[in-house]
């Protein structure tokens, strides 16, 4: 039972580079969601999609954007990487109706 | 913008001690979860609520949720080392997107 999956665990970006942050689900879970945790700030929401072809902006969406090409995967695109988006990434999903399922995280370092 | 505020901001208590922590919002939620973070990991949800008043109970962990539906606990009862963790509570009026409190920092020392 593989829920939510998260790649890569780990990354150092140099200012300035670009990366994806890869997120896929298996539950056929419609609504996904993309969250950074900083020390003491707790979990801040940058984007989230209610189904395929739907996304939509969070509390913290500069610097990023994301797609819903399918049900199952939720990437998160960091264009121009800024020391400002050091932080661990989450990504979750839900059926609606219940909690959410959140993958094991992607610690990234910008440098 | 929903303000939410939990505290205390860390614990540190022995084993077989009681304790609660607390979550307040600033207006009316229609629902609120709580979830225990450990490190290296993401949040794993505990208990969702929709009921004003409303008392669950998970084993050794009673949440209660405020009649006014603004505010929340989460007791724990003779803390093991394993309840160690990070304890965030999130609440939603939407029912799909969820706002998170900072969480408590929980250390049970053996």
């Amino acid at each position: 039972n593989a829920g939510v999956t998260q790649t890569p665990k780990f990354r150092i970006l140099k200012i300035g580079q670009s990366m994806t942050l890869q997120c896929t689900q298996d539950m056929n879970h419609n609504y996904m969601y993309w969250y950074r945790q900083d020390p003491g700030m707790g979990l801040k929401l940058i984007y989230y999609s209610v189904g395929a072809g739907i996304t939509d902006k969070g509390e913290v969406p500069n610097g990023y954007n994301v797609s819903r090409s399918t049900t199952e995967d939720f990437p998160l695109r960091l264009e121009l990487a800024a020391p400002s988006q050091t932080s661990v990434y989450f990504c979750a999903s839900s059926s609606g109706r219940g909690g959410y399922t959140f993958g094991s995280g992607t610690r990234l370092t910008v440098v | 913008t929903q303000l939410l505020e939990q505290s205390p901001q860390f614990l540190s208590i022995q084993e077989g001690e009681n304790l609660t922590v607390y979550c307040n919002s600033s207006s009316v939620f229609s629902s609120l979860q709580w979830y225990r973070q450990e490190p290296g990991e993401g949040p794993v949800l505990l208990v969702t609520v929709v009921t004003g008043g409303e008392v669950k109970k998970l084993k050794r962990l009673t949440f209660q949720f405020g009649d006014a539906r603004k505010d929340s606990s989460l007791h724990i009862t003779a803390a093991q080392p394993g309840d160690t963790g990070l304890y965030l509570c999130a609440l939603t009026n939407t029912g799909n997107q969820f706002y998170f409190g900072t969480g408590t920092s929980l250390t049970v020392i053996p």
